[in-house]
């Protein structure tokens, strides 16, 4: 089955820099890859997705990139505020017969010191 | 509009106990997924509704736990016999439908506390 590893598991920022999250996945055949934030005592918050036809996408603050070709993706955010202070977990879905199913990483717990 | 709920919030149950965990998807949605989430660790698939009937239940850990959804909406997460080890957040979400390019939409969850 699909196996995705996730990097760095913590990352501490200052308010107005950038951070950035990597992931990487076993499946080639994965073709859909959402992004979670997760706050405390609440359950993940879809941020932002990409499927596999595309290579980078954006909205406002935050960007996600794709290569199939090394099967990584990776979540960009800039300008950090205090209030993106979480967890973030990428996830893939499976292919075929297994295509509803999400694979999740172990998380990014993210700290932006003000 | 309102999201996927979930009852209780928490719960906190004795070794052997049953229990069950209750999920209320977002109106309209035929897929409901149960996922399991343990301390640092991210969700991980349990079993997945396609309406009424379970299409695929191959993340159960073992025949302690059952789910089920007889209407096609709300559902129900049961759990005989519990262990130490079953302590976790209870994850629900739910989608529009089954196809892989549907957004997940998650509930708060339900930790459970196996003393």
């Amino acid at each position: 089955g699909e196996n995705v590893e996730q990097h760095p598991s913590t990352l501490s920022v200052q308010e107005g820099d950038s951070a950035v999250i990597k992931c990487t996945y076993s499946d080639s055949a994965s073709n859909y890859f959402p992004w979670y934030k997760q706050e405390l005592g609440k359950g993940p918050q879809l941020i932002i997705d990409i499927r596999s036809n595309v290579g980078e996408k954006k909205d406002q603050r935050i960007a996600v990139t794709l290569n199939k070709t090394a099967k990584h993706f990776s979540l960009h955010i800039t300008e950090t505020q205090p209030e993106d202070s979480a967890v973030y977990f990428c996830a893939a879905k499976g292919s075929g017969g297994s295509n509803y199913k999400l694979t999740f990483g172990k998380g990014t717990l993210l700290t932006v010191n003000p | 509009g309102a999201g996927v709920s979930q009852t209780p919030s928490n719960k906190v149950t004795e070794k052997g106990k049953y229990v069950e965990l209750r999920c209320d998807p977002i109106s309209g949605h035929t897929a409901l997924y149960w996922y399991r989430q343990s301390l640092g660790q991210g969700p991980e698939f349990l079993i997945y509704f396609q309406g009424t009937g379970a299409a695929d239940d191959s993340g159960l850990p073992n025949d302690r736990f059952f789910a089920v959804r007889p209407e096609g909406s709300v559902s129900t997460l049961k759990i005989q016999r519990t262990e130490r080890g079953d302590s976790a957040v209870y994850l629900c979400a739910s989608s529009t439908s089954g196809r892989a390019s549907d957004t997940q939409y998650f509930g708060p969850g339900t930790r459970l506390t196996v003393l």
